[in-house]
């Protein structure tokens, strides 16, 4: 069964700091592993998308990482604003034609003044 | 609009009553998903439709969970008997076509239904 774990489940820091965030995935054949953002009361927006070759990726303060080997990826978020708490999740798609996205439980990042 | 739009935005319900909740999605977007989230829990997958037609409903928990979209573009969800156990926000996320499994889906902001 195709699964999306995250951790941690929450998370508390102070404005300023840098934090990181953790994805892995048994999602099988594997073809892109997206972080999506939620603010309280909206809507995921996609943050970024990372391919199988892909290793990096930066979107302003955001960078994510991906090993495809350990099937794991991450989300580093620098120099953290009171505008980024919300939930992160971590989507992944199947290269199996279904075009049906496997969904972590999000983290729920609070940043404190 | 701009955006996928959801309505209504919040509705309360009592439990046996009969629930319907709409998705108008980006102009253009032949792709349309719809998913459940509870408190502190990620979207889970219910419905997705290519075109007019329900491309994969394996989402849907049992027969009570139906949703139709007749001319290819708004979509609405239709919940019989509701239980207090259906108590969620309903997101509907709309893709562009094409792009294969590496559509972005533009997501509403979501109906929060609430069976008393």
């Amino acid at each position: 069964k195709n699964q999306v774990e995250q951790s941690p489940q929450s998370l508390i820091i102070l404005e300023g700091k840098n934090c990181t965030l953790q994805c892995n995935y048994t999602v099988s054949p594997f073809s892109n592993l997206r972080w999506y953002k939620q603010d309280t009361g909206r809507g995921p927006v996609s943050l970024t998308i990372m391919t199988f070759s892909e290793n990096t990726k930066s979107n302003g303060r955001y960078t994510a990482t991906l090993d495809a080997d350990t099937k794991q990826s991450s989300l580093h978020i620098t120099a953290s604003q009171l505008s980024d708490s919300a939930s992160y999740i971590c989507v992944v798609s199947p290269q199996d034609g279904s075009y049906i996205p496997t969904f972590g439980r999000g983290t729920s990042l609070i940043v404190h003044p | 609009g701009a955006g996928v739009s959801q309505t209504p935005s919040n509705k309360v319900t009592e439990k046996g009553k009969y629930v319907e909740l709409r998705c108008d999605p980006i102009s253009g977007h032949t792709a349309l998903y719809w998913y459940r989230q509870s408190l502190g829990q990620g979207p889970e997958f219910l419905i997705y439709f290519q075109g007019t037609g329900a491309a994969d409903d394996s989402g849907l928990p049992n027969d009570r969970f139906f949703a139709v979209r007749p001319e290819g573009s708004v979509s609405t969800l239709k919940i019989q008997r509701t239980e207090r156990g259906d108590s969620a926000v309903y997101l509907c996320a709309s893709s562009f076509p094409g792009q294969g499994p590496f559509r972005e889906l533009f997501f509403g902001e979501g109906s929060r239904l609430t069976v008393l």
